[in-house]
């Protein structure tokens, strides 16, 4: 069965460090998201990208973030200077369709020192 | 009020018990909604799509009241493995962005 993918699973990084988070969706899929979820939180929408572009972005996805997709099968998350509250699992979801199942990767557990 | 509202218990219930879980959301337009179940430190991952009509599958029946914008999900037979967090989650109306409720831990005791 087809799964999305992201790597690394674990990322320790310093305050003011950019990371670069990694996803390979499901090949089929064209819509493309980033959630996160704090310890202890429920799971929040950060972006979501289609045909190479942004189409919806949450007010935490601020200047700090970026997504690409740079070639066919990767997508990225960028995060250009980490805050302590960056701290959290990233998740990378994908669809291949609007209205119907997104399919969750297991996720990135991200902790900014 | 909460764009998707849980009780967050956590419930207990024994092995073989019935359990329910209400939510309810605040977005009239929204078009898809769904289950997901998520384990301790695991990604979300689908358990029913909730559909007007109500859906079952196997011993899991979701029901979806747009009138009240409240959403159920029944276990019946529990299971050990039941044991689990539950998250309501709703689509936005353009179908690109998923809100998800905090979720209800079900605790299944032997």
């Amino acid at each position: 069965e087809p799964e999305v993918t992201q790597t690394p699973s674990h990322q320790v990084t310093q305050m003011g460090q950019e990371v670069i988070l990694r996803c390979v969706p499901i090949s089929n899929h064209l819509y493309f998201y980033w959630y996160r979820q704090i310890l202890g939180q429920k799971v929040e929408f950060l972006v979501s990208f289609y045909n190479n572009e942004i189409s919806e972005k949450s007010e935490i996805f601020d200047d700090q973030f970026s997504v690409e997709r740079p070639d066919g099968s990767n997508f990225t998350l960028k995060i250009r200077s980490t805050k302590l509250e960056d701290s959290a699992m990233y998740f990378c979801a994908s669809t291949g369709d609007l209205q119907e199942t997104q399919y969750f990767g297991p996720g990135t557990r991200l902790l900014v020192l | 009020r909460k764009e998707v509202e849980q009780d967050p218990g956590p419930f207990n219930v024994p092995e073989g018990a019935t359990v329910a879980f209400n939510c309810t959301y605040s977005n009239s337009a929204s078009q898809s909604f769904f289950w997901y179940r998520q384990d301790c430190r695991k990604e979300p991952k689908l358990l029913m799509s909730v559909y007007s009509s109500g859906n079952e599958d196997g011993r899991f029946t979701a029901q979806l009241n747009r009138a009240s914008q409240y959403i159920s999900l029944l276990i019946r037979d529990s299971k050990l493995s039941d044991s689990a967090t539950y998250l309501c989650v709703v689509n936005s109306p353009a179908g690109n962005m998923l809100t998800f409720g905090g979720g209800t831990r079900l605790m299944v005791k032997p």
